[in-house]
């Protein structure tokens, strides 16, 4: 198993630009969900996902925006690239239980100048 | 304020020492607490997980305590190695059916000196 991937590792944006963030995961895991992580701050929910379909904000959702086609793949877009959003992304995907374990990605820099 | 916080914010120790990482929370209600290793430039891997009722777990040479009434947990390196140096993050989960209600601490950044 792969595990969790996430492409492309490093992105360089300008102001303005929009692109997507790539997440994989093929453990079959229904829950996945992007995080951002920032110096001196804990790791902070963008968006998660329950399942194939459904959607649901987190604690910084705002110029993001994200689906759920499959069980595998959950992107996430920026829709119009700001410096506050240069940060390390993560991507992480749990399975439904009492525990909810998740397993991360490796992480997307993202540098918006 | 951060609902998790930790201390100390870093610290630098010797091959062979121990050292101890703390963890003060106020979620609540929580449902489990979990201990992740973050090595640079990776994503964070689950080193322990205890729920409400669980005191201590111990994975090698990582031992977790928790103290549920007064909202505090440690984790304990045992003779550290070189590879040790990460930062260690504390999360709260808050219960279950919450998805994605994780708390994250900032971590403390530990770097182990030969």
């Amino acid at each position: 198993n792969a595990g969790v991937t996430q492409t492309p590792k490093f992105q360089v944006l300008k102001t303005g630009q929009s692109m997507t963030l790539q997440c994989a995961q093929d453990m079959n895991h229904e829950y996945m969900s992007w995080y951002r992580q920032d110096p001196g701050m804990g790791l902070r929910l963008i968006h998660y996902s329950v399942g194939a379909g459904i959607t649901d904000q987190g604690e910084v959702p705002n110029g993001y925006n994200v689906s759920r086609s499959t069980t595998e793949d959950f992107p996430l877009r920026l829709l119009s690239a700001a410096p506050s959003q240069t940060s390390v992304y993560f991507c992480a995907s749990g399975r439904q239980g009492q525990i909810h374990e998740q397993y991360f990605g490796p992480g997307t820099r993202l540098t918006v100048t | 304020k951060n609902q998790v916080e930790q201390s100390p914010q870093s610290l630098i120790i010797l091959e062979g020492k121990n050292c101890t990482l703390q963890c003060n929370y106020t979620v609540s209600p929580f449902s489990n607490l979990r201990w992740y290793k973050q090595d640079t430039g990776r994503g964070p891997v689950s080193l322990t997980i205890m729920t409400f009722s669980e005191n201590t777990k111990s994975n090698g040479r990582y031992t977790a305590t928790l103290d549920a009434d007064t909202k505090q947990s440690s984790l304990h390196i045992t003779a550290s190695q070189l590879s040790d140096s990460a930062s260690y993050i504390c999360v709260v989960s808050r219960p279950v059916g919450s998805w994605g209600k994780l708390q994250f601490g900032a971590g403390t950044q530990v770097v182990v000196t030969p």
